[in-house]
C-alpha cells in the first residue's frame, strides 16, 4: 500500500485566496482524520470523520475552515479565505476501526499564506 | 479533562546516554497510550504504545514505563543515537468510544554524536 497521500506537498497562496488540500486514505481505513502543525500549537486534531461522516470538528478553527469526505477514497480541506495565520503543515491520518491500532500520518502539505 | 501534559520541551542527551521524556494525563478514562516519532519534513509515525494493563513495554530499545495511579507514564530510549534526534509525541485516548488521540505538545530530542 502506498500509505496515506496528501497533495499538494507545498503551497504557496496569498491572503484571501482559497486553498483546498487533499488526502487519500489507506484503503479499508474507516477513520480518517486532519491535523494542523505549528510551533506555537503543536498537533491541533481539526475534525474527523468514521465511514465518510464527520464525528469532531470541534478542531477547526472557524467558518473559513470545512472539510468534506464524499467517498472512503478522498477528503478535502478548504480554507476560504485563506489568512496568514493559516500557515502551518497540514496532516492527514487514517486507521482501521479496529480498537488499539495504529494512526497512519500522511507526508502533510506545507501551507503558506503570505 | 482531556489534556495530556508532556515534558521536557526539548532534550539534548549525548550519544549512548538514555533519553526521558515524560507525559501526565487527566481523564481516568483513557486506556490506550502511544507514542509517535516525527523526523523532520515527515508525518508523525507510531513508535511503541501500551495498555493501561501492563506497568512496562519494552521494543528493543525503546521502553514505555506506566503509572496509573499516578496518571503518568514515560519514554525511555536506551544508548541513545544519533539518528535517534526527532520529536517525540506521547498521545492518549479512549479506544472504546471512539478512535480519537489526544496528543501531547511534543519534545524536540537531540543527541550528540
Amino acid at each position: 500500500d502506498a500509505g496515506v497521500i496528501q497533495s499538494p506537498r507545498h503551497e504557496v497562496t496569498e491572503m484571501g485566496q482559497e486553498v483546498t488540500l487533499r488526502c487519500k486514505p489507506i484503503s479499508g481505513h474507516d477513520y480518517l482524520f486532519w491535523y494542523r502543525q505549528t510551533m506555537m500549537r503543536g498537533l491541533e486534531l481539526l475534525i474527523y470523520f468514521n465511514n465518510n461522516v464527520p464525528i469532531d470538528d470541534s478542531g477547526m478553527p472557524e467558518d473559513r475552515f470545512s472539510a468534506k469526505m464524499p467517498n472512503a477514497s478522498f477528503s478535502t480541506l478548504k480554507i476560504q479565505p485563506s489568512e496568514p495565520r493559516d500557515s502551518a503543515v497540514y496532516f492527514c491520518a487514517s486507521r482501521t476501526g479496529l480498537s488499539y491500532n495504529e494512526q497512519f500520518f500522511g507526508p502533510g502539505t506545507r501551507l503558506t499564506v503570505l | 479533562q482531556q489534556q495530556v501534559k508532556q515534558s521536557p520541551q526539548s532534550l539534548i542527551v549525548q550519544k549512548g546516554g538514555i533519553s526521558i521524556i515524560n507525559c501526565a494525563y487527566e481523564n481516568t478514562a483513557f486506556d490506550y497510550f502511544p507514542w509517535y516519532q516525527q523526523f523532520p519534513g515527515k508525518g508523525p509515525a507510531l513508535l511503541i504504545a501500551i495498555r493501561p494493563d501492563v506497568s512496562e513495554k519494552k521494543e528493543g530499545r525503546f521502553t514505555i514505563s506506566f503509572n496509573k495511579s499516578a496518571k503518568q507514564f514515560s519514554l525511555h530510549i536506551m544508548d541513545s543515537q544519533p539518528g535517534d534526534s526527532a520529536t517525540y509525541f506521547c498521545a492518549a485516548s479512549k479506544e472504546t468510544s471512539g478512535s480519537r488521540l489526544t496528543f501531547g505538545e511534543g519534545t524536540q530530542l537531540t543527541v550528540n554524536p
